[in-house]
This record gives structure tokens, C-alpha cells and sequence, in this order.
């Protein structure tokens, strides 16, 4: 099926742990994006890109990292985990023109940091 | 700088009866989009409807609505018959047109449907 694949769904770290969490669409979209959603918060942007080669920063973007070395793929990387990374992690995508109203979005990674 | 606010945190209604999502907005962009996302406590994010900010008449999608007020820079949600199914998180967002992904929310408003 078509749509936005995350993997793992759900992952626990001990502190200074590193990992990457994988996101991948098969849309053609070009532009993707990481989100972390806490509690009682709405969903704060971490990196986003706007096509193959190109990344740039988002709201909050300090102790992550990201490439996107392809359209299809868009990995996001925990240097050296912190508990304040624990959080539900969101990746998405969209197309250009009319097709960038919409953000299609993955099932969520759910990330626990001891 | 972009900023959504939801004030309401929580919301009751009665099955069958409408309900209003308050969301308003703070951009200095002449042309942007508004969103509203449902997250069902299954926590995926499901788009439910879109109003462009040079779009003159208001967005409908089935029973959604959305309340658009350019000069008040509001961007409710109406529910028209809410059903059971309805109960879940409500998140408002809005984009630069030149931003591409780049989504920013609001807090959200939980909203739980009454039998």
C-alpha cells in the first residue's frame, strides 16, 4: 500500500545510545519531514527536506541529524540518546503543487529513553 | 514567526449535536494553507480538511467544515452530527506556501463525544 513507512514503532534506549530511526515513502513526494510529539503538546518540526540532497533545520533540531540520499528515503539519527528525546517521533511527506496541501503521515515510533 | 493557538483543551458534546474547535493563527505570509489532523487515541494522523488563504468560500469536507475568518486570522473546525468515533485529539496547523512540509500545530483540543 502507498503511504509513508516507519520503522521501528517502538524502541528503548539507554542514555548516550545512538540509533536511527528509518522513514521511507513511495509516493514520489518531494518534500519529508521529522516530528516529535510530547504530551500535552502539539507535533514541533525537527528536520524536514525539500528534495534529494537538500535538508535543512527545523524548531527543534538540536541532537538530531538527517540525510536524504534518495527521494524515497529519509533517515533520522540519535546521536548519543538523552531522556528529553523520549518522545513519539512522526515522519511525513508531501508533493508539490496542489499535492503539497496535504502531509501524508507515518504510524509513529514510540522512543524511550532510560 | 508562524504560531497556532488552541485554547481549548478539552471539549464535551453530545452524540448528534455540532461542535466548534477554536483555532487562531499568526503569520505575516500573504499566502498560506490551514489544516485540521484527527489523532484517534490509535495515535496515527488523519487529514481531514484544508483552506487555502485566498480561498474565498470555506472548506467543507463531508461533516467537517471549517470556519475561515481571514481578517481575524480564525480557522475553526466545525463537526456537524457528531458520532462516537469523532472522540479523539484535534490539531490545527498552517503552512507558507513556499514551505512545502513544513507544518506548524497547534496544542490541540481533545474532544470526547457523549452516548
Amino acid at each position: 500500500n502507498a503511504g509513508v513507512t516507519q520503522t521501528p514503532k517502538f524502541q528503548v534506549l539507554k542514555t548516550g545510545q545512538s540509533m536511527t530511526l528509518q522513514c521511507a515513502q513511495d509516493m514520489n513526494h518531494e518534500y519529508m519531514s521529522w516530528y516529535r510529539q510530547d504530551p500535552g503538546m502539539g507535533l514541533r518540526l525537527i528536520h524536514y527536506s525539500v528534495g534529494a540532497g537538500i535538508t535543512d533545520q527545523g524548531e527543534v533540531p538540536n541532537g538530531y541529524n538527517v540525510s536524504r540520499s534518495t527521494t524515497e528515503d529519509f533517515p533520522l539519527r540519535l546521536l548519543s540518546a538523552a531522556p528529553s528525546q523520549t518522545s513519539v517521533y512522526f515522519c511525513a511527506s508531501s508533493g508539490q503543487g496542489s499535492g503539497a496541501n496535504v502531509l501524508t503521515f507515518g504510524a509513529g515510533s514510540r522512543l524511550t529513553v532510560l | 514567526a508562524q504560531k497556532i493557538t488552541q485554547t481549548q483543551p478539552g471539549m464535551f458534546v453530545q452524540e448528534k449535536e455540532a461542535v466548534t474547535l477554536d483555532c487562531t493563527y499568526d503569520t505575516s505570509d500573504q499566502s498560506y494553507g490551514l489544516f485540521w489532523y484527527k489523532q484517534p487515541s490509535s495515535g496515527e494522523m488523519i487529514f481531514l480538511i484544508y483552506q487555502g488563504s485566498y480561498d474565498e468560500q470555506n472548506a467543507t469536507e463531508g461533516r467537517y467544515s471549517l470556519n475561515f475568518q481571514k481578517a481575524r486570522k480564525s480557522a475553526n473546525l466545525v463537526i456537524s452530527a457528531s458520532q462516537l468515533g469523532d472522540s479523539a485529539m484535534y490539531f490545527c496547523a498552517m503552512r507558507s506556501y513556499n514551505q512545502g512540509g513544513k507544518l506548524i500545530f497547534g496544542q490541540g483540543t481533545e474532544l470526547s463525544v457523549k452516548p
